[in-house]
């Protein structure tokens, strides 16, 4: 069955840079994009991009242009979001989600990223 | 950008009642609405896509409706299992975006 296997809680510093993966499995990797979701604390689903996990084509959400930047790697199905410079509103829980045409069929069990000095 | 206004913010209902959530754009996005159930410290699950397709395995008793700029998520009988917080979410353009969240609680 499909899954989307996320890496464990950080715990940064502001100004920091944190790296989240997301490992598919049970589909064919490059037939879908993957999207990237955050939820802060008692609030609602934020997006903040899409990746083609065909030819690596990005879309980010304006608020977050020039910290995030999204990959992958196709030799292991895995996808990546870095998000640099970070500050204490980017605390939150962030999911990756399988991508069919803008909506999210699967997603990840979430990341907590927790941003404290 | 397309602003999406989803109400209410919160509904308190009995297991039994029929509950409808709206969700209204800013602009018109033909059919490319979906709907995500969200229980407590679980991600979000798909129920609906193209206004009104149900996911595989969701039960009959939710429903969508609507195109353009105005859409509902109806739950007909409201189980145990159904108090949650639901979210609208445009895949018409980029960047995408979701509603504020319906927080569905027991009465």
């Amino acid at each position: 069955q499909v899954q989307l296997v996320q890496s464990g809680a950080e715990v940064k510093k502001p100004g920091a840079s944190v790296k989240v993966s997301c490992k598919a499995s049970g589909y064919t990797f490059t037939s879908y994009g993957i999207s990237w979701v955050r939820q802060a604390p008692g609030q609602g689903l934020e997006w903040m991009g899409w990746i083609s996990a065909y030819n690596g084509n990005t879309n980010y959400a304006q608020k977050l242009q020039g910290r995030v930047t999204m990959t992958t790697d196709t030799s292991t199905s895995t996808a990546y979001m870095e998000l640099r410079s970070l500050r204490s509103d980017d605390t939150a829980v962030y999911y990756c989600a399988r991508d069919f045409s803008g909506y999210y069929f699967s997603w990840g069990q979430g990341t907590l990223v927790t941003v404290s000095s | 950008v397309i602003w999406m206004t989803q109400s209410p913010s919160l509904l308190s209902a009995s297991t039994g009642d029929r509950v409808i959530i709206s969700c209204r754009m800013s602009q018109g996005i033909s059919s490319y609405l979906a709907w995500y159930q969200q229980k407590p410290g679980k991600a979000p699950e798909l129920l609906i896509y193209a206004a009104s397709t149900l996911q595989s395995g969701v039960p009959s008793r939710f429903s969508g409706s609507g195109s353009g700029t105005d859409f509902t998520l109806t739950i007909s009988c409201l189980q145990s299992e159904d108090f949650a917080t639901y979210y609208c979410q445009q895949y018409y353009s980029f960047p995408r975006t979701f509603g504020q969240g319906t927080k569905v609680e027991i009465k």
